[in-house]
């Protein structure tokens, strides 16, 4: 049972132009909604992440929107660059079961030049 | 100044072996994490230890056996690898209530 659906799988993007992934859950225990960037045969990074309370979250070009009632939340990239050209995940955890994280299939955002 | 490290980068083993994973966190986090990532990139919890004792175990053979010395280290021990285990494997740490996890560089595992 995939918990949190991702799409797309990929993304090409022309530079300056804005990126949009998006994000679908079904457990409505979730209580946290990050967003990680992995580089090639590097970890995740933490990019930025929301918590349900609030319908968006904004840091540089980076924002998420999170829509409770339809149980969906994207990523944002706004003034996309090539340096942003990575594998993106979302991913959803609920503090009360050990914050494990479930994970997005992930994106994988080519930004040309 | 590494948070999150991992030792080795790239394991290359042959079937049937026994092997292990080190990980250190100087972050002072309470939790930490073993998850796994296919081929496919796609990421999932193994386990999960808070202050050396385990508290999330999924459904993962008994073959993999996570050890934490201290709350800064957990290990993972691989025994009698198969083929299937191949992937890169990835350690993370968590604060207080472990929403913010921080991860590793990955040990990338190649059973042969």
């Amino acid at each position: 049972q995939q918990q949190v659906k991702q799409s797309p799988q990929s993304l090409i993007v022309q530079k300056g132009g804005i990126s949009i992934i998006n994000c679908a859950y079904e457990n409505t225990a979730f209580d946290y909604f990050p967003w990680y960037q992995q580089f090639p045969g590097k970890g995740p990074a933490l990019l930025i992440a929301i918590r349900p309370d609030v319908s968006e979250k904004k840091e540089g070009r980076f924002t998420i929107s999170f829509n409770k009632s339809a149980k969906q939340f994207s990523l944002h990239i706004m003034d996309s660059q090539p340096g942003d050209s990575a594998t993106y995940f979302c991913a959803a955890s609920e503090s009360s079961s050990g914050s494990r994280l479930t994970f997005g299939e992930g994106t994988q955002l080519t930004v040309n030049p | 100044d590494t948070a999150v490290s991992q030792t080795p980068k790239y394991l290359v083993t042959q079937m049937g072996n026994d092997k292990s994973i080190k990980c250190e966190q100087n972050l002072g986090h309470d939790t930490m994490y073993w998850y796994k990532q296919d081929s496919k990139k796609f990421l999932k919890i193994m386990f999960s230890y808070n202050n050396k004792e385990l508290i999330i175990n999924e459904t993962v053979p008994n073959r993999f056996s996570p050890k934490s010395p201290d709350k800064a280290h957990l290990n993972l021990h691989i025994n009698s690898l198969e083929l299937g285990d191949s992937a890169v494997y990835f350690c993370a740490s968590g604060g207080s209530g472990g929403n913010e996890q921080f991860f590793g560089p990955g040990t990338r595992l190649t059973v042969l």
